[in-house]
């Protein structure tokens, strides 16, 4: 199975600074049809996973424009521009290209 | 707006069964493959068995082979996850979740999810 490494962990920030969250997968998530099938979802506490972005930096409707996500091949990163008190929660990555899905350990960002 | 409402979990011994129902809405339920996904306390996510729009294809992980049995009645719009000879690991918050496509296999996008039923699994 293809495993999904995130990075850091934990992740506490400031309201109003960025943050970041990295995703590497062992193995390069581009598909045979030219896509690359990754993707971000937050889980804010109590609440089922949102999938935020899609297919890398395709962003999901309703989703505020201070989140965005980039890369290629293995290697991949969910940004947030300013981070407000709603961001709370774990973010977790998906890998939709090889069989079976798989997700990363989640990142629990946090208000400093 | 898409709407899914899992049911049926509950606490069960090992070795029990359990069954799980997922009613959805807001959706042409047909046309989309469906998931289940599940979180053990604490810890993060794992797909579990995904089956196909129409129900002629199903997968399962390897954890879940030849004891889970995933299926849907469609014209009901509600998907279902049979559970045999449970063990304590699968204790878990099962999701129900919305594929992108009709095919249920790869490439594999989930659009939504619902909150999830809560299976307990101890003696």
């Amino acid at each position: 199975d293809v495993v999904m490494t995130q990075s850091p962990l934990s992740l506490p920030v400031t309201l109003g600074q960025p943050a970041s969250i990295s995703c590497r997968s062992s193995q390069s998530l581009v598909y045979s049809d030219g896509n690359t099938y990754l993707n971000w979802f937050q889980q804010r506490p109590g609440q089922s996973p949102r999938r935020l972005i899609y297919q890398v930096s395709k962003r999901d409707s309703g989703v505020p424009e201070r989140f965005s996500g980039s890369g290629s091949g293995t290697d991949f990163t969910l940004k947030i521009s300013r981070v407000e008190a709603e961001d709370v929660g774990v973010y977790y990555c998906m890998q939709g290209t090889h069989w079976p899905p798989t997700f990363g350990q989640g990142t629990k960002l946090e208000i400093k | 707006e898409v709407q899914l409402l899992e049911s049926g979990g509950g606490l069960v011994q090992p070795g029990e069964s359990l069954r799980l129902s997922c009613g959805a809405s807001g959706f042409t339920f047909s046309s989309h493959a469906m998931s289940w996904v599940r979180q053990a306390p604490g810890e993060g996510l794992e797909w579990v068995s995904g089956i196909s729009g129409s129900g002629d294809s199903t997968y399962y992980a390897d954890s879940v082979k030849g004891r889970f049995t995933i299926s849907r009645d469609n014209p009901k719009n509600t998907l279902y996850l049979q559970m045999n000879s449970l063990r304590a690991e699968d204790a878990a918050i099962y999701h129900c979740a919305k594929q992108s496509r009709a095919a249920a296999g790869n490439p594999f996008g989930l659009q939504a999810w619902g909150q999830g039923t809560l299976v307990t699994v101890s003696s």
